[in-house]
């Protein structure tokens, strides 16, 4: 069993829409929880960053973790096709291990 | 501000060739990190350094692998005899002190024939 788990999907979804994405992990010692986007040949971009449970609002992202079921999840409001990319949830201390990456397309 | 830079962005190599991949991190960046991507899936944790010391290399997938990073700033991973299975996207990060969050740059694309 991989320590972080995410749906690869692909996800799409129309303009518009409000777009929940997920990750479980294992190690209950992690603490310090982040989701990157990577645009197709880019590296990944620090999007939000949590310090153990709770949520967390950065315009139209949210980001919530909950220690107790070990599952983040980062939602988008009012998606717009520029978001169109692939999300990566990440945990860790030095060292981050990262979810598989979900693409996410948002449609016009 | 400058972000992470990598260079060369794509690499093509020969079965057996070595290969060295620079990584500049953002100015005043105490830690470094060295990932691996393939192909559809996420960033796997290669190698750590805190300034010129390499405090974690318990990714680097063979010893084959080596990085260096001798003044503390730039640091080159260097891949020798490369096979088929070392082609992916290899990945430098830096990170402030008292932080964990870390910043990326664009990669270097390795393709091994």
């Amino acid at each position: 069993q991989k320590e972080v788990e995410q749906d690869p999907g692909p996800l799409s979804v129309p303009e518009g829409a409000i777009v929940s994405l997920n990750c479980t992990y294992s190690n209950s010692a992690f603490q310090y929880f982040m989701w990157y986007r990577q645009y197709s040949r880019k590296g990944p971009e620090l999007l939000m960053y949590t310090y153990s449970s709770g949520n967390k609002e950065d315009g139209r992202f949210t980001a919530q973790v909950d220690k107790s079921s070990k599952y983040i999840s980062l939602f988008i409001r009012d998606s717009q096709p520029s978001d169109s990319a692939t999300y990566l949830c990440a945990t860790g201390a030095q060292k981050l291990v990262f979810g598989q990456g979900t693409r996410l397309t948002i449609n016009p | 501000g400058a972000g992470v830079s990598q260079s060369p962005r794509y690499k093509v190599a020969k079965r057996g060739q070595d290969v060295a991949l620079r990584c500049d991190p953002i100015s005043g960046h105490v830690s470094l990190f060295w990932y691996q991507q393939a192909l559809g899936q996420g960033p796997e944790f290669l190698t750590y350094f805190q300034n010129e010391a390499q405090l974690d290399k318990s990714g680097l997938p063979s010893d084959r692998f080596f990085a260096e990073r001798p003044e503390g700033s730039v640091s080159t991973l260097k891949i020798q005899r490369t096979q088929q299975e070392d082609s992916a996207v290899y990945l430098c990060a830096s990170r402030p002190d008292a932080t964990y969050e870390q910043y990326f740059g664009p990669g270097t694309r390795l393709t091994v024939t």
